[in-house]
């Protein structure tokens, strides 16, 4: 198994601009999760995903972040519009039911300038 | 997720010294354990595991205690190498109750030579 995939591994973008971030969970995983990580804050959960289903979103910054999994392979967090304030590492990570195989991908590293 | 400040403990050991890294949870109805390493620009890995029916869990080199009593728990990492610098989160979550991981602030573990 390949892992948790994540797309793209850095980017940079201006102010204002959307930003989209994606995610392929491991095959059989029923549960994906997006985080996200700074110095100042460590890892926050946004949100998270059972069977596709959005389960919890109180994470989620504000309505200038959504997230989406259409299907059990693939997963995206979309921001709109972008603030240097966003930048930051988001972790997608996926597990099983009953929280095994914890497993996160490498991150996608956003800077907004 | 829990916050870490800029400035997270620090844990400087010697080559070839055992390490132990400690980890107080928060909720006394967490039942699942995990410990992560995260190495620089990568995402947290999975390193061991327990579960609250056990207070000793051993894998390879690493050595997971819990003390469910003061909710404590503690990393050993036996005969430690370079390799292992980086920073190590402990996570909590409840089975069965949706699947989220709670992380602990993060320790930063050095390895001189």
């Amino acid at each position: 198994d390949a892992g948790v995939i994540q797309s793209p591994r850095h980017e940079v973008t201006e102010m204002g601009q959307e930003v989209t971030l994606r995610c392929k969970p491991i095959s059989g995983h029923d549960y994906l999760f997006w985080y996200r990580q700074t110095m100042m804050r460590g890892l926050e959960l946004l949100i998270y995903f059972n069977n596709n289903v959005p389960i919890d979103d109180s994470g989620m910054p504000e309505d200038r972040f959504s997230a989406k999994m259409p299907n059990a392979s693939f997963s995206t967090l979309k921001i709109q519009p972008s603030e240097p304030r966003d930048s930051a590492v988001y972790f997608c990570a996926s597990s099983k039911q009953g929280g095994y195989g914890y497993t996160f991908g490498s991150g996608t590293r956003l800077t907004v300038v | 997720g829990e916050s870490v400040g800029l400035h997270l403990p620090t844990l400087s050991v010697q080559e070839g010294d055992n390490s132990i890294i400690n980890c107080a949870y928060s909720n006394s109805a967490s039942d699942y354990f995990i410990w992560y390493k995260q190495e620089s620009g990568k995402g947290p890995q999975f390193i061991i595991d327990i579960r609250s029916n056990m207070d000793k869990r051993q894998g390879q080199r690493v050595t997971v205690l819990l003390n469910k009593t003061v909710k404590h728990l503690s990393l050993q990492i036996a005969a430690t190498q370079p390799g292992d610098s980086a920073v190590y989160f402990c996570a909590e979550t409840v089975e069965n109750a949706g699947n989220m991981l709670t992380f602990g602030g993060g320790t930063r573990l050095m390895v001189k030579p």
